[in-house]
């Protein structure tokens, strides 16, 4: 089962607002991920965990703030968003390993529009 | 100049036709080299990805990777219009560790009936 499932599929938050996106995955995977995707865009990396603890951070905004509780869970805590941050955010999963494959299966996503 | 570049496309052929689309690289440490296809609106799905140089078959869909040239390929057979969406490419290199996927651009497909 090569399955990634994100909740909420939509949202749509104030400025103001404090939210959370949810991502989980029971394939076994040590690794997760968070993109974030523009339209006609590539996915664009924010956050990897490796073991639970974060390992990449490409220079995210502190508004953002991810979370892995075990490793099967991934959160992305929202907080005082701006408008420009409105995408569609995918969390992804792959192996971790002595020779990691680095094979990224991603979630359907969730659709974030910010006003 | 980026890591990958993909054909830009977009690229609208007509129902069982060959299609051809193309990535290049300039990192020769890439060795995992993977192909995503991603529906409007929806996350990338894995098509295929193949280590090293080689080609790899799954039914209507080829993959090659000519590492000397740094270019691959992903071969659609067939094409039917459940087909058109945008396909990514993506690499890696042998890691120790979770890192990071360079992706190209994406190539924008519509297979007409």
């Amino acid at each position: 089962d090569t399955e990634v499932t994100q909740t909420p599929k939509h949202l749509v938050m104030g400025m103001t607002n404090k939210k959370s996106l949810k991502c989980e995955q029971h394939m076994g995977h040590r690794a997760m991920y968070w993109y974030k995707q523009k339209a006609k865009k590539p996915p664009e990396l924010m956050f990897v965990y490796s073991y639970e603890k974060l390992s990449i951070n490409e220079s995210v905004p502190s508004r953002f703030s991810p979370e892995c509780p075990n490793s099967s869970l991934l959160n992305l805590h929202l907080h005082a968003l701006q408008p420009e941050d409105s995408a569609l955010y995918l969390c992804a999963s792959s192996q971790v390993g002595r020779v990691a494959k680095n094979i990224q299966y991603f979630g359907a996503g969730t659709r974030l529009s910010v006003l | 100049q980026k890591e990958v570049e993909q054909d830009p496309g977009p690229l609208s052929v007509p129902e069982g036709a060959i299609v051809s689309l193309n990535c290049t690289y300039s990192n020769s440490a890439f060795q995992y080299f993977m192909w995503y296809r991603q529906y409007s609106r929806k996350g990338p799905e894995l098509l295929m990805y193949t280590y090293s140089s080689g080609n790899k078959e799954d039914g209507r869909f080829t993959a090659q990777v000519d590492k000397s040239s740094k270019y691959i390929s992903l071969f659609i057979r067939d094409s039917q219009p459940s087909d058109s969406a945008t396909y990514l490419c993506a690499m890696s290199a042998v890691l120790t560790n979770a890192g990071k996927s360079t992706f190209g651009d994406g190539t924008t497909l519509t297979v007409k009936p």
